[in-house]
């Protein structure tokens, strides 16, 4: 059965640093989300991504943040500098598309990211 | 905007016995209803979900969910619950229509199955 894949499993990373996150999404699937859960708390969206553009964005996804679509399998998440508060799993999923009724997202295992 | 709540942070419970696990929300708009697991150390995975019809849904391992409107609730039950469904289950809100495409979670409820 296709899954949604991550990489790296775990991100140590010092404060200020740029991350890179990155997911392979389903391939048949048209549209692409990331969401972070800080230790503890509740799994918390950031964007949505649909046609190369950000279809939807949070209040959590501010200018630090931004999503790539850099070839027909990878979608990625860059955090430009990064703070202690970005520690959290980050998980990427996607959705095949509304036609059909199809509204289910798929989740990826998630990435650690620890700002040191 | 919309929120969902689920109430219950832990729920401990003996090997078969039945289980619910509490789920409400709120919105002004149609939603469409999701229960996610999420096992030690793993992702998310789709548990049910409620678009329309049947307002009872069931899942392949015996879970099932009853959506109710005029109690904005979705809560998630199990006749008999065994070890292997200790997780953290996660309640979800899409708001339907089209437009905002973001799931909204609750907090998760941790299930403790003691043998």
């Amino acid at each position: 059965e296709p899954e949604v894949t991550q990489t790296p499993s775990h991100q140590v990373t010092q404060m200020g640093q740029e991350v890179i996150l990155r997911c392979v999404p389903i391939s048949n699937h048209l549209y692409f989300y990331w969401y972070r859960q800080i230790l503890g708390q509740k799994v918390e969206f950031l964007v949505s991504f649909y046609n190369n553009e950000i279809s939807e964005k949070s209040e959590i996804f501010d200018d630090q943040f931004s999503v790539e679509r850099p070839d027909g399998s990878n979608f990625t998440l860059k955090i430009r500098s990064t703070k202690l508060e970005d520690s959290a799993m980050y998980f990427c999923a996607s959705r095949k598309g509304r036609s059909g009724g199809s509204y289910e997202q798929y989740f990826g295992p998630g990435t650690r990211l620890t700002v040191t | 905007a919309q929120s969902v709540t689920q109430l219950d942070s832990q729920v401990p419970v003996f090997e078969e016995a039945p289980v619910e696990l509490r789920c409400n929300y709120s919105s002004s708009v149609s939603v469409y209803l999701f229960w996610y697991v999420q096992y030690p150390n793993q992702g998310l995975q789709l548990l049910l979900k409620y678009l329309s019809g049947s307002t009872l849904v069931e899942s392949i391992n015996g879970f099932e969910a009853e959506f109710n409107k005029s109690q904005t609730s979705f809560h998630l039950r199990k006749p008999s619950v065994h070890i292997s469904d200790t997780a953290e289950y996660f309640c979800a809100v899409l708001v339907s229509g089209g437009g905002a495409d973001g799931l909204t979670f609750g907090k998760g409820t941790h299930l403790i199955i003691q043998p």
